[in-house]
C-alpha cells in the first residue's frame, strides 16, 4: 500500500515556464514533507522541505505548498531552466522521526 | 569534500549467492540508512543504524542482514539473493534521526541476480 504517491511518472516542460510537480499521501500522522531530486547516476539530494504547520515554504526559485485537508503537496519550480532536468522524489515523515517514505518520483524534462 | 561512497557501483551476484555491499561516509554522521529502489518504484527503507543501534524495519525481509564496524563503515549483506531483490540500494546518512538533520545519499549500488 503506497503512502506516499506522484500520479505522474513524468513531465515536460519548456524553459521559462512553470513545473508544477504533484504528491499525494493517505497517512494522516505524516507531519514533514520533503522533496528531492536525482540526476542520473547520482544519489538524491534534499531541495526543499515543509513542515505541516505551514502551507508554504519557498527558497529562491523553488516553492513547496501544502494542503493537509486534501492531502495534497506540490513543488513550483519558476521559472524552470535546462538544469532542473531530473527525478524529482516527495517524501514524508511521521512524529519528526527521519524515517522517510518516499513516492515512485516524478521525471522532470525541461526544454531548452 | 566530505561525502557517501557506496562500493561498488554495480554489482552482479548469482541467485542464493551471498553478497555484501559497502557504504562509507566522510561526513562524520551518527545515523546510516540503507534503502531499496526497484525499478521505477519508490525508494524503501530497509533499517537505520543510530550508531551502533540496529533499527530494522518491521517488512524487511530477513535475508537482509547489516554491519556497521565503526562511524564511518556500514555493509548491507544479503545471504541468499533472489531474483526479486535485484535492485538499486542506496545509502544515505543523516547527523540525528531527526527529521530536521538533512539525509546525505551515496550514488547507490545497482545489484543484478542472475
Amino acid at each position: 500500500d503506497q503512502q506516499v504517491k506522484q500520479n505522474s511518472p513524468s513531465l515536460s516542460v519548456q524553459e521559462g515556464r512553470i513545473s508544477i510537480l504533484n504528491c499525494d499521501y493517505t497517512n494522516s500522522m505524516f507531519d514533514y514533507f520533503l522533496w528531492y531530486k536525482k540526476y542520473p547516476a547520482e544519489g538524491p539530494t534534499f531541495l526543499i522541505s515543509i513542515s505541516s504547520i505551514k502551507d508554504k515554504n519557498e527558497d529562491g526559485r523553488f516553492t513547496v505548498f501544502l494542503n493537509k485537508s486534501a492531502k495534497h503537496l506540490s513543488l513550483h519550480i519558476v521559472p524552470s531552466q535546462p538544469g532542473d532536468s531530473a527525478v524529482y522524489f516527495c517524501a514524508a515523515s511521521a512524529n519528526a522521526g527521519n524515517m522517510l517514505t518516499f513516492g515512485g518520483g516524478t521525471r522532470l524534462m525541461v526544454k531548452p | 569534500d566530505a561525502m557517501v561512497i557506496q562500493n561498488p557501483r554495480y554489482q552482479v551476484t548469482q541467485f542464493g549467492k551471498p553478497v555484501t555491499l559497502s557504504c562509507s561516509q566522510t561526513l562524520n554522521h551518527n545515523v546510516m540508512y540503507w534503502y531499496q529502489q526497484k525499478s521505477s518504484q519508490a525508494p524503501k527503507l530497509l533499517f537505520h543504524y543510530y550508531d551502533k543501534d540496529f533499527n530494522n524495519e518491521a517488512d524487511t525481509p530477513d535475508n537482509f542482514q547489516s554491519r556497521r564496524p565503526n562511524t564511518s563503515f556500514c555493509f548491507l549483506d544479503i545471504r541468499s539473493p533472489g531474483l526479486g531483490d535485484a535492485a538499486m540500494y542506496l545509502c544515505a546518512t543523516s547527523f540525528s534521526p531527526a527529521i530536521t538533520d538533512t539525509q546525505y545519499f551515496g550514488p547507490g549500488t545497482r545489484l543484478t541476480v542472475l
